[in-house]
């Protein structure tokens, strides 16, 4: 049974496409989360939400937009896709925004060509 | 913000040794807490430790608070603990800001 899930988990893409990248977790959290990872393997936060409400909002462009249905899905759809936005974006979830430990999805893989 | 370094970058090991990787933190923290992203990009939460000790089979880990500072101890190591470990922390004096601050790993491959 999977905690943390995301689909797709490849996705390949022209420049200029819109896009959208689904996850679900099942453990029951309050709090989901939007990380990239660059070439370099870096993470950085993108986006947090609480029971559905938006806490933490990195600078982003603005075509990048994340909504939350429930506190158990957390979409990330990205307008207009730039070369830049290749990279891998993680979703992940904790019990508490307070209490991070923090439980991550699979991944997907986004390559802009 | 707080910053998180660790070290090594890099880490080359025989099956069967041990190795200890380090996590310095500029500042007091409140989440500590250590990852193993496998070969296959799976990021797999191995010790949530703000301070104090823990231990889960062959891996333990130490975070000395006071002084700024968390240790993973890997013994006995297999090929299958090869991928890049991160560490991630919080600082007290964050305020609002609630994320957490992730260092830029270290890359272990353990040969046969």
């Amino acid at each position: 049974d999977t905690a943390v899930s995301q689909t797709p988990k490849y996705l390949v893409t022209q420049m200029g496409n819109d896009k959208s990248i689904k996850c679900e977790q099942n453990l029951g959290h309050d709090t989901m989360y939007w990380y990239k990872q660059d070439s370099k393997k870096f993470l950085k936060i993108m986006f947090s939400y609480n029971n559905k409400e938006l806490i933490i909002n990195e600078t982003v462009p603005n075509r990048f937009s994340p909504k939350s249905p429930d506190k158990a899905h957390l979409n990330l759809h990205i307008n207009s896709l730039e070369l830049g936005d290749s990279a891998v974006y993680f979703c992940a979830s904790s019990p508490t925004q307070w209490d991070e430990k923090l439980f991550f999805g699979s991944g997907t893989q986004l390559s802009v060509l | 913000g707080i910053q998180v370094e660790q070290s090594p970058p890099d880490l080359i090991l025989q099956e069967g040794a041990n190795s200890t990787l380090r996590c310095n933190f500029s500042d007091s923290v409140n989440n500590l807490q250590w990852f193993h992203q496998n070969p296959w990009g799976q990021l797999i939460n191995l010790f949530y430790i703000p301070s104090g000790t823990k231990q889960n089979g062959r891996l333990s880990a130490t975070t000395v608070a006071t002084e700024r500072y968390s240790l993973l101890y890997i013994s006995s190591s297999q090929t299958t603990d090869s991928g890049v470990y991160f560490c991630a922390a919080r600082s007290i004096s964050s305020g609002s800001a609630r994320q957490l601050t992730f260092g830029s790993g270290t890359q272990l491959t353990v040969l046969p």
